[in-house]
């Protein structure tokens, strides 16, 4: 079975920091996607970035980009000059390229950016 | 394209209560995901229906859930003899295709009392 594991609970940086959130994951799997989603507060979730396991290529989606190292099986998201609207939990999420794939998400980081 | 759409919001009910959820999905989106969400957690996995057909559920998902997808459009979940355990927020996703990004609803939050 596959697993995702965030080991960061919360973080909390000043507006336009940057800021490194982390997840590792465990899997057989040689072909599969990686998701990063967002869930603000009281408000539904939302997808921020998603990489496919074939393509070398880190994924870069505006401020948002990720470093995806699949020999470690690590996909952290780096959110540049982060703002206010950034303030949510991130969960990052495996999925298996066959079946019905599912996502399987990590326990989330809450994210406070202050002003 | 309106989004998922997921009905009620909020459910409150009392304990040994049936309950029954609604997802209507982005149009023609054959692939629908039930997913539970407990306070503080990631999403669990649920069941899932490619068209009308359930492919795959859950061990969390006992005898006194049941979902169906009439005509391959939207997905009713309903929740038999609710117990306090029930209580989460319950999310409906779908997707278009195999690989495909799944787009979340807004949730239906289910209190047990």
């Amino acid at each position: 079975a596959q697993t995702v594991t965030q080991s960061q609970p919360e973080m909390s940086v000043q507006e336009a920091e940057t800021v490194t959130l982390s997840c590792t994951y465990d899997t057989s799997e040689n072909n599969y996607y990686l998701f990063w989603y967002k869930q603000p507060p009281s408000r539904q979730m939302i997808l921020v970035i998603r990489q496919e396991a074939y393509k070398q290529q880190n994924a870069t989606e505006n401020r948002f980009s990720v470093n995806f190292q699949k020999a470690a099986k690590s996909f952290s998201l780096k959110i540049s000059d982060s703002q206010l609207g950034d303030t949510a939990m991130y969960f990052c999420a495996f999925m298996k390229q066959r079946g019905a794939q599912k996502l399987v998400f990590g326990q989330g980081t809450r994210l406070t950016i202050n002003p | 394209d309106t989004g998922v759409s997921q009905d009620p919001r909020h459910k409150i009910t009392k304990r040994g209560q049936n309950v029954t959820f609604r997802c209507d999905p982005i149009s023609e989106h054959n692939r629908l995901y039930w997913y539970r969400q407990t306070l503080g957690q990631g999403p669990e996995f649920l069941t899932y229906f490619q068209n009308e057909a359930q492919l795959e559920k859950s061990r969390l998902l006992s005898d006194r859930f049941s979902a169906e997808r009439p005509k391959g459009s939207f997905s009713t979940l309903e929740i038999q003899r609710t117990e306090q355990g029930d209580s989460a927020m319950y999310l409906c996703a779908s997707s278009s295709d195999a690989g495909d990004t799944q787009y979340f609803g807004p949730g239906t939050r289910l209190t047990v009392l």
